[in-house]
């Protein structure tokens, strides 16, 4: 059974570039979710899809963030026009509704983004 | 509102030592969730333990047991005889039923055990 899945494990780039972040959940896990975390801080909520419907973005998502779901399977996250203020660690978790899990969230080894 | 405090940025034990990590949490909700993960320099977040607003019962788990008191709105964590496997960030996190898309993490503990 494979954990959750990302990458690039890091990223430099240059500002005003724009990436692309990959997350392919715990293949049963139907919730999948976006943290991102700086040096010093706990993760914080970015955005919350069920299945292929994005249903909660934070306002941390501002409108150069997208992310997608398209097939309820893999997400993507994609940062336009990067800013310095973009570096940090984007977290996948994923989790599912079953008895035995409850609301447990299980994360990837994160991405590391760096805006030069 | 919902808010997790950890006061201890960071603490620094002797190997072997018990050491106790401190996590203090708000919510007006009567059903909630709270978690313990550790993250390792490697980065990934590594569930440890969930508990529900139902259960109170503290728990041991080899050298790892938590305290979970309602009264005081605190889930402390307490490692056994440390190792320097041990050393880590520590986040405690916590999640309502009526927000349960949402993880509120605090903002850490990074623990240091020195042989």
């Amino acid at each position: 059974d494979t954990g959750v899945s990302q990458n690039p494990r890091h990223k430099i780039t240059k500002r005003g570039q724009n990436v692309t972040f990959r997350c392919d959940p715990i293949s049963e896990h139907n919730r999948l979710y976006w943290y991102r975390q700086t040096l010093g801080q706990g993760p914080e909520f970015l955005t919350y899809f069920q299945n292929e419907a994005q249903l909660e973005k934070s306002r941390l998502l501002s409108d150069r963030f997208s992310a997608e779901r398209p097939k309820g399977s893999f997400s993507t996250l994609e940062i336009q026009r990067t800013e310095q203020g973009d570096s940090a660690m984007y977290l996948c978790a994923s989790s599912s509704r079953t008895v035995s899990s409850g609301n447990t969230i299980y994360f990837g080894e994160g991405s590391w983004l760096t805006v030069v | 509102a919902q808010k997790v405090t950890q006061a201890q940025t960071e603490i620094s034990v002797v190997e072997k030592e018990d050491v106790t990590l401190d996590c203090v949490y708000e919510t007006r909700d009567t059903t909630y969730y709270l978690f313990w993960y550790k993250q390792p320099p490697s980065g990934e977040l590594v569930f440890l333990i969930r508990r529900n607003s139902f259960d109170e019962q503290n728990e041991i788990s080899g050298r790892y047991s938590w305290n979970f008191q309602k009264s005081t709105s605190s889930f402390n964590f307490t490692i056994t005889a440390s190792q320097v496997v041990d050393s880590a960030v520590y986040f405690c996190a916590l999640s309502d039923e009526n927000t349960g898309n949402q993880f509120y993490f605090g903002t850490g503990t990074s623990l240091t055990v020195i042989p």
